[in-house]
């Protein structure tokens, strides 16, 4: 089935650093790949789309400064936590959707997860 | 807008138990509806999924059958087995870009 890999799975860093976390699609190729962010025992909350080739689509309330997103090929999408504070400690999934864009009906595949801890 | 509704649990069942996890939705068009589960420490795995009304989503014993008449897609599974402990999501597929609608998640244990 649809593998989508996400890398680091576990970030342990210094308040004030930048961290990026890569999610690849590994046997397909997705136009739209999603960022979710999941409090302890919570739902998950959409951050944002991201489309390849196009500015990524934030969510209300998500900073787009503070979360850059980049969408540079059909297999890649990078979330990069800029100046990361305590607060942004969370889980971090990623997931991607098969097929291009106007595909819409096809399931997103999840990655594991990226565990961030800010100190 | 787009909401999911589900049971919250936790939910502590016997091996070989009858599981259901209510799931109720509201949306505009005709959404598809997913249940994903989420092991520890893991990202989510699509169990199942139905894209129109009446369709039977089914996988690794669990079903859920999309009933527009009640905006209902409950989870169910006829024997549970202590493997099936994790957190499971309804989910609402919709709108532009086809975003997910997730409810808040359902904790399932079963005990040996």
């Amino acid at each position: 089935g649809a593998v989508v890999s996400q890398h680091p799975s576990r970030v342990i860093c210094k308040s004030g650093t930048s961290v990026k976390i890569e999610c690849r699609s590994l046997d397909f190729q997705a136009t739209t790949m999603f960022w979710y962010r999941q409090f302890p025992k919570k739902s998950l909350m959409l951050m944002a789309t991201s489309n390849e080739g196009s500015k990524a689509t934030y969510e209300q309330g998500v900073e787009k400064d503070k979360f850059l997103i980049n969408h540079a090929s059909l297999t890649l999408s990078t979330l990069t936590v800029t100046s990361a504070h305590p607060e942004d400690s969370s889980f971090y999934i990623c997931s991607a959707r098969e097929g291009g864009q106007g595909v819409n009906n096809q399931p997103q595949h999840f990655g594991d997860g990226t565990r961030l801890s800010i100190l | 807008g787009n909401s999911v509704t589900q049971m919250e649990g936790p939910v502590t069942l016997s091996e070989e138990a009858f599981l259901t996890i209510n799931c109720t939705y509201t949306a505009t068009g005709y959404p598809s509806l997913f249940w994903y589960v989420q092991y520890p420490g893991e990202g989510l795995q699509l169990l199942l999924k139905a894209t129109k009304a009446d369709d039977k989503g089914s996988n690794k014993g669990f079903e859920a059958t999309y009933r527009k008449e009640t905006t209902s897609f409950h989870l169910e599974k006829g024997s549970v087995q202590v493997s099936d402990s994790a957190v499971y999501f309804c989910a609402l597929g919709g709108g532009s870009n086809y975003k997910l609608t997730f409810g808040k998640g359902t904790l399932l244990t079963v005990n040996p």
